[in-house]
């Protein structure tokens, strides 16, 4: 079974700075998912970045970035120039890649970072 | 991206009566969708995996006779709380899996409140 730690429950930033949350995951499997979701006061659950296993270069998105460093089994997520906006709860999440049968498109969850951006 | 609807956003009900949330993929079609609980600031816990046209299958630890799901369309999931007590008020989401897109789509929410 897979496992995904945040070891962060609670962070905060001052606007326009750059915070990094951390992400560390347990598997056995070669090929995966891992993503980070972003869970703002309204509870809707956001895609903010996905990275595949297999690939060595790390996912960016605008002022997001991964550092994912495969053979620690580490995923974090560096937020840049952070803003108002991105105060939520973020979630690190893990997903077989053609799990097959019932396990197909099932996350793992970490138990989240709860992101607080100040003015 | 992808829509995931999520009917009501908000209910309340009487302790042992029974509720019935929906979830929808507005776009595309969804042969897995998945239902998790929330509890405020905590992570989501997967209750259930439910698959178009064949029976749920349930985490360890959900009672599946108190937490119906039927995936009778490939558009449509729906999870059924039965007598209701007020340990079961919480906030439910839905997400449906695209396998065109390789992606996860999640349902805005449900929030229970059982009095």
């Amino acid at each position: 079974a897979q496992t995904v730690t945040q070891s962060q429950p609670e962070m905060s930033v001052q606007e326009a700075e750059t915070v990094t949350l951390s992400c560390t995951y347990d598997t056995s499997e070669s090929n995966y998912y891992l993503f980070w979701y972003k869970q703002p006061p309204s509870r809707q659950m956001i895609l903010v970045i996905r990275q595949e296993a297999y690939k060595q270069q790390n996912a960016t998105e605008n002022r997001f970035s991964v550092n994912f460093q495969k053979a620690a089994k580490s995923f974090s997520l560096k937020i840049s120039d952070s803003q108002l906006g991105d105060t939520a709860m973020y979630f690190c999440a893990f997903m077989k890649e053609n799990a097959g049968g019932t396990s197909y498109g099932k996350l793992t969850f970490g138990q989240g970072t709860i992101l607080t951006v100040h003015p | 991206g992808a829509v995931v609807s999520q009917h009501p956003s908000w209910v309340i009900c009487k302790s042992g009566t029974s509720v019935k949330i929906e979830c929808r993929s507005l776009d595309f079609q969804a042969t897995t969708m998945f239902w998790y609980r929330q509890f405020p600031k905590q992570s989501l816990m997967l209750m259930a995996t439910s698959n178009e046209g064949s029976k749920a299958t349930y985490e360890q630890g959900v009672e599946k006779d108190k937490f119906l799901i039927n995936h009778a369309s490939l558009t449509l999931s729906t999870l059924t709380v039965t007598s209701a007590h007020p340990e079961d008020s919480s906030f439910y989401i839905c997400s449906a899996w695209d396998r065109s897109s390789y992606e996860q789509y999640f349902g805005p929410g449900t929030r229970l409140t059982v009095t």
